[in-house]
């Protein structure tokens, strides 16, 4: 078991180019996240997914598109990134939604926005 | 709506002595609370969780927290300080709804001195 995956792994991006970080995981969970880490933040839901093909706001999700397409994926867009977006983005998923689920992180991607 | 507050940002302890974190938390219903530690460059992993049940909560690595509904607080706790607990504990709170989305503390950083 993989668990979850995050690719890639570090990114330098140019104010107003797009990419796409996948989030993969292979645990046959229905729940799926997005989230940034800055320092002294903390981590911000971006936007999440309750199940394949939906989707819903988090609490920052201005700037970012997310799809999921098939249940073990969720790739999250910045189609014009900017230098405030600069963050460590952790993607995690859960079984199911009942407030006492365990969410499961992956390894996080450095994203750098000149 | 739900709140976490981890007050100060960085704790140093020497080894082998009691590790301390606070957390105080603000929910509109019964709180589920969640302790997730981060080491450096890795994503966040649960080292316990509240639901409901016994107040005193062991986790992974000789953690433990109380719930203490009285005092709105989920303190993490260990008796004695290992070096490699040198990490950033971040303490979480469940949302209300079949969502499990979780609102985040900022994260205390501890240090653990030889």
């Amino acid at each position: 078991n993989a668990g979850v995956t995050q690719t890639p792994k570090f990114r330098v991006l140019k104010t107003g180019q797009s990419m796409t970080l996948l989030c993969a995981q292979d645990m046959n969970h229905e729940y799926m996240y997005w989230y940034r880490q800055d320092p002294g933040m903390g981590l911000r839901l971006i936007h999440y997914s309750v199940g394949e093909g939906t989707t819903a706001k988090g609490e920052v999700p201005d700037g970012y598109n997310v799809s999921r397409l098939k249940k073990q994926n969720f790739l999250l867009g910045l189609e014009s990134a900017a230098p405030s977006q600069t963050s460590v983005y952790f993607c995690a998923s859960s079984l199911g939604g009942r407030r006492s689920e365990t969410q499961y992180f992956g390894p996080g991607t450095r994203l750098l926005v000149l | 709506a739900q709140s976490v507050t981890q007050l100060g940002s960085h704790v140093s302890v020497s080894e082998g002595a009691l590790v301390l974190l606070r957390c105080n938390y603000s929910s509109s219903v019964p709180p589920y609370l969640f302790w997730y530690v981060q080491y450096p460059n890795q994503g966040l992993q649960l080292l316990l969780k509240y639901t409901t049940g016994a107040t005193l909560v062991k986790g992974i690595n000789g953690f433990e927290a109380e719930f203490k509904k009285s005092e709105t607080s989920f303190h993490l706790t260990k008796p004695s300080a290992h070096m490699s607990d040198a990490a950033e504990y971040f303490c979480a709170v469940g949302h209300t709804g079949a969502n499990s989305k979780l609102t985040f503390g900022k994260g205390i950083t501890l240090s653990v001195r030889p």
